[in-house]
């Protein structure tokens, strides 16, 4: 368990409208990352950060936006939702220096309808 | 660019038999490598990595990896595969360039049959 929440765990919203997942870490972890987990595709990076105010854009990013004002959380918001955002959306963090594993959030299943 | 191959999709395989699932990666630089495993409804586990040193790498529930630079490969075995081994397994790709993004593959649903 490496301290890692989200929330909502669960979310069915409406397209067009604004949505905010969050990622809260226990142990003040510099590297922090986004995916979305589809069939077929595996997961793929949204976006990252480095540190606070620290971000960067991944592979699949269109669509989306991310915030870092604190170390503990990692926020991913569509701003307008669409069907094709519909997915399970993981947070990870890299632990510790000269250790280059990540670890895995829960998850959040989001339903865009 | 890197990427990361894993070609079967489904592995069906009978209690007790051996088992492997491949994983080939494409990259110009130093990599780390990963296997992570998922249970339904769950996140994704570490299984086991890669990161310098012995080839030969193991987990704590007998499944072993061998990284392969010639063939850039890092195929997952294990010798005897138990009902709960039943999962989803992703192989995953972290250059050794400081941002320590990951590449995953698509992922090989492994199901144990009885």
């Amino acid at each position: 368990d490496a301290g890692i929440t989200q929330s909502p765990r669960h979310k069915v919203t409406e397209t067009g409208t604004p949505v905010t997942l969050r990622c809260h870490q226990t142990e003040n972890h510099r590297y922090m990352y986004w995916y979305r987990q589809d069939p077929g595709h595996g997961l793929r990076l949204i976006h990252y950060s480095y540190g606070v105010k620290d971000t960067d854009k991944g592979e699949v990013s269109d669509g989306y936006s991310v915030s870092r004002s604190k170390t503990e959380d990692f926020l991913l918001t569509l701003e307008s939702a669409t069907s094709s955002q519909t997915s399970v959306y993981f947070c990870a963090i890299k632990v510790g220096v000269g250790e280059e594993t990540q670890y895995f959030g829960p998850g959040t299943r989001l339903l865009v309808l | 660019a890197q990427s990361v191959t894993q070609l079967d999709s489904q592995v069906p395989v009978f209690e007790e038999a051996p088992v492997e699932l491949r994983c080939n990666y494409s990259s110009s630089v130093s990599v780390y490598l990963f296997w992570y495993v998922q249970y339904p409804n769950q996140g994704l586990q570490l299984l086991l990595k890669y990161l310098s040193g012995s080839t030969l790498v193991e987990s704590i529930n007998g499944f072993e990896a061998e990284f392969n630079k010639s063939q850039t490969s890092f195929h997952l075995r294990k010798p005897s595969v138990h009902i709960s081994d039943t999962a989803e397994y992703f192989c995953a790709v972290s250059e050794d360039s400081g941002t320590y993004k990951y590449i995953f593959g698509t992922g090989t649903r492994l199901k144990v049959l009885a």
